[in-house]
């Protein structure tokens, strides 16, 4: 089956400075990386997805890129702000199977 | 609203009572999945259903029956708990395994059980 690995495990940057989380995954069946930001007290809620046929893909302050070759994807967010902070879940998914990672819990420090 | 919904939100119990969580979608997705997050936060898919039929069930004590009305509703029924069913279990949906593009999931807010 697939294996999805997530790092870091937590990440503390200061407001206005970039955050990156990296995963890798094992299985090349795979075809979809959806992106899920999970506060406290709530269930995951997707922030950005991209499919195997593109490298990259941006969505105002966040960014997503995927190397199917090296079969890892990061998420990338600029500016960030407080409310950023919460536990951000990568995913890879051969429908219907949806695989998680580890998550990253991450701080923005005002 | 539409959304996924599950009840209850909380729920506390004692060691070798049976439960049930219940879920809901009104998004006509034909797809839903029961996860579990443990305390370390690990999401670990239980079960799937695709149009109320049985498409994934991972390895999971068979004291967690799934059941499915109809595909709007998925529900969990747990019998002897245990101490270590204490986590928090979310319900999601999306369209459906018969769609050529992969579609993301839709999460409830999650039911987190405690088992004393």
């Amino acid at each position: 089956g697939e294996n999805v690995e997530q790092h870091p495990s937590t990440l503390s940057v200061q407001e206005g400075d970039s955050a990156v989380i990296k995963c890798t995954y094992s299985d090349s069946a795979s075809n979809y990386f959806p992106w899920y930001k999970q506060e406290l007290g709530k269930g995951p809620q997707l922030i950005i997805d991209i499919r195997s046929n593109v490298g990259e893909k941006k969505d105002q302050r966040i960014a997503v890129t995927l190397n199917k070759t090296a079969k890892h994807f990061s998420l990338h967010i600029t500016e960030t702000q407080p409310e950023d902070s919460a536990v951000y879940f990568c995913a890879a998914s051969n429908n219907p199977q949806f695989y998680f990672g580890t998550g990253t819990s991450l701080t923005v420090i005002p | 609203d539409t959304a996924v919904s599950q009840t209850p939100k909380y729920l506390v119990t004692q060691m070798g009572n049976d439960k049930s969580i219940k879920c809901e979608q009104n998004l006509g997705h034909d797809t839903m999945y029961w996860y579990k997050q443990d305390s370390k936060k690990f999401l670990k898919i239980m079960f799937s259903y695709n149009n109320k039929e049985l498409i994934i069930n991972e390895t999971v004590p068979n004291r967690f029956s799934p059941k499915s009305p109809d595909k709007a509703h998925l529900n969990l029924h747990i019998n002897s708990l245990e101490l270590g069913d204490s986590a928090v279990y979310f319900c999601a949906s999306n369209l459906g395994s018969g769609n050529t593009r992969n579609s993301p999931l839709h999460f409830g807010n999650g039911t987190r059980l405690t088992v004393t």
